[in-house]
């Protein structure tokens, strides 16, 4: 079955530490995104890319990166530059990217907590 | 600035029907979807709407007013299962999401 993996689905980190979640997939999407979900918000943009070797800052980058290396693999770094890093991260795919009706797929998500 | 508006939280009884209204102002608009999310879950495609209209599918329909930039997603035969978080979201004139707060929905038997 085709879908969108990340890793680890829960992740406590202290201060001062870098992690990196992992996201795949194998659904041959060229476009790839990170949000990040906070209660009483709306999901929040962190990068996406629409293509291997490229990718480009959402609403909320500071703190974060990315890397776009394969197609079917789009890993966020949470740095220790992030001010307030506890969230829910969610990942997501789409066929292409620049058209209204593209359809997300998402993966199970990564809770980062930091002690 | 670009914004969406959905109800925090509503109640309804199984069996029944509830309707969930997004309002929205963007810059523009491509397109506005509906997503389903269970608590810690991912959230789910559910329905898009680009045309004024209703857009029917089983027990779930989606309804866009372009000219009032509101939405609402009706749900009929209310299960338990439908208990979860509804998020509206907008395509905007350069292709960017906007996204609501999501809307709770809990569902009583």
């Amino acid at each position: 079955d085709g879908g969108i993996t990340q890793s680890p689905k829960y992740l406590f980190r202290k201060e001062g530490q870098n992690v990196t979640l992992s996201c795949e997939q194998n659904l041959n999407h060229d476009a790839m995104y990170w949000y990040r979900q906070d209660p009483g918000q709306g999901l929040r943009l962190i990068y996406y890319s629409q293509i291997v070797n490229d990718f480009q800052k959402g609403d909320i980058a500071e703190g974060y990166s990315v890397s776009r290396e394969k197609k079917e693999s789009f890993p966020l770094t949470v740095t220790s530059a992030q001010k307030n890093p506890t969230a829910f991260y969610l990942c997501a795919s789409s066929i292409g990217a620049g058209s209204g009706a593209n359809v997300l797929t998402f993966g199970a998500g990564s809770r980062l907590t930091v002690l | 600035g670009q914004n969406i508006d959905q109800p925090t939280e509503m109640t309804a009884t199984e069996g029944a029907i509830v309707q969930i209204n997004c309002t929205y102002q963007t810059s523009g608009f491509n397109g506005l979807f509906w997503y389903q999310q269970h608590a810690g879950e991912a959230p789910t495609f559910l329905s898009y709407n680009v045309l004024d209209g209703l857009e029917e599918k089983g027990r779930f329909s989606s309804f866009l007013s372009r000219s009032k930039g509101y939405s609402y997603l009706l749900l009929k035969e209310l299960q338990m299962k439908d208990s979860a978080s509804y998020l509206c979201a907008v395509t905007d004139s350069n292709y960017q999401l906007i996204w609501g707060a999501g809307t709770k929905l809990i569902i009583k038997p």
